[in-house]
Order: C-alpha cells, then sequence, then structure tokens
C-alpha cells in the first residue's frame, strides 16, 4: 500500500540553525501538508500546498517557515532559524484532492532544538 | 475556528469494548476522521464518516455520528492489547485541500 516517508525520523540542531525536513507524498497525490505536535499538545496544522504554492497557512506558519517542491517527489519544510519552542514532532500528509478526500500522515520527524 | 475536544484517558480490560468520545463545533458539511497514533509513531488512519452519515462501520470498529449534538464515538469491539495507543478524533472540511483540525488525543490503556 503506497504511504508518505520522511527523513529524517529524528533531528536534533542547534538553536538558531536551519534545519530541513523531508518528505515524500504518495504519487498521485496533488495536495499536501505539515502539522506539528509539540509533546503532549494536539496535532497542529502548519501549511496546505497546491500546484506548487501555499493554500492556507497557519498563524504558526510565520517566515521562519518555507515549504517547497523542489522536484516531482519531495516536499519539504525548512525552518531558517530554529528556536527551542519549534521541538515537536512534524508530520507530512498528503491527499488526492478529490471531494471524498482524506489526509494520509507520514511517521514523522521528531525536532529537538537545544 | 473549529474546535475537538475529547477526554484524554480510558483504560478497559482485554475483550471488553472501549468508546472514545470526542465533540466537535463545525457545523457545516465536514468529514470526521480517526487517527491512532502508537507510541513513537506516525498517525495512522482508522475510518472516517462523512457528516450526513449516522453509522459506519469497520471490522472491530464502529463511528456513531450524532450530528445534532455533534458527537461523535469510536466503539472497539473485542478490544486487545495492541489497541493500546492515543486515538485522535479530527475534522476536515469537505473538497479540494482541507484543514484537519485534531482533538487532544483520548490515550486508550488496555489491561490484559
Amino acid at each position: 500500500e503506497p504511504e508518505v516517508t520522511q527523513t529524517p525520523s529524528h533531528q536534533v540542531t542547534q538553536m538558531g540553525q536551519e534545519v530541513i525536513l523531508r518528505c515524500v507524498p504518495i504519487s498521485n497525490h496533488l495536495y499536501f501538508y505539515w502539522y506539528r505536535q509539540i509533546l503532549g499538545q494536539k496535532v497542529e496544522f502548519l501549511v496546505s500546498f497546491y500546484n506548487n504554492e501555499i493554500s492556507e497557512k497557519s498563524e504558526i506558519f510565520d517566515d521562519q517557515f518555507s515549504v517547497e517542491r523542489p522536484d516531482g517527489s519531495n516536499f519539504t519544510l525548512k525552518i531558517r532559524s530554529t528556536k527551542l519552542e519549534d521541538s515537536a514532532m512534524y508530520f507530512c500528509a498528503s491527499s488526492e484532492g478529490t471531494v471524498s478526500d482524506t489526509q494520509y500522515f507520514g511517521p514523522g520527524t521528531r525536532l529537538t532544538v537545544l | 475556528g473549529e474546535d475537538v475536544e475529547q477526554s484524554l484517558f480510558l483504560s478497559v480490560r482485554e475483550g471488553d469494548s472501549s468508546v472514545i468520545n470526542c465533540t466537535y463545533t463545525d457545523s457545516s458539511s465536514t468529514y470526521l476522521y480517526w487517527y491512532k497514533q502508537e507510541p513513537g509513531a506516525g498517525l495512522q488512519l482508522l475510518t472516517y464518516i462523512f457528516s450526513n452519515m449516522d453509522m459506519k462501520q469497520d471490522q472491530r470498529l464502529t463511528v456513531l455520528l450524532n450530528k445534532k449534538d455533534k458527537h461523535l464515538s469510536l466503539r472497539i469491539a473485542d478490544t486487545q492489547t495492541g489497541d493500546s495507543a492515543i486515538y485522535f478524533c479530527a475534522e476536515g472540511e469537505v473538497g479540494g485541500y482541507q484543514k484537519v483540525t485534531f482533538g487532544t488525543g483520548t490515550k486508550l490503556q488496555v489491561i490484559p
């Protein structure tokens, strides 16, 4: 069964460093998403992406965040200058984009900012 | 904005039924989802129901929707120790891209 994959599974970085989290969505899906889950808290929507542009973003998704689909398979989330409070599990998801749609999530990347 | 609420914890004995409850606020046409998250793992879509349905059954899972009360439940029959996980209720709008709003998650503990 097709699945969303994410790399790395765990990323440790120093505060102020840039990180890039990578995702490979399901191949025939058209919509891509990033969510995050701070330890012990809700899963929160960050951004949705379609046709090479952002469709919607939350207030969490500020200028420090960016997304890109650099080629036909990868979807990346970049955090330019990480803060301690960026430590969280980051989930990528994708969907076909039909009316009867569901999102399929990857296993997540645990980001730890020291 | 949308809000989804769940109780935080549920403990059941192996073989019993588990019922996880959820309330939501969005009254427009929507999909309601149940995701399962095992320790250290990602979000696994278990089942979903469209807001014009009352019930959906899928093997051991039964989803009941009371649209008037905006109440959703997930019943797991014959609960097994492998069902121990956090269960997230979530809602998403119909069509195209959608922002899924998650509940706080209910931690299900199955006692052997």
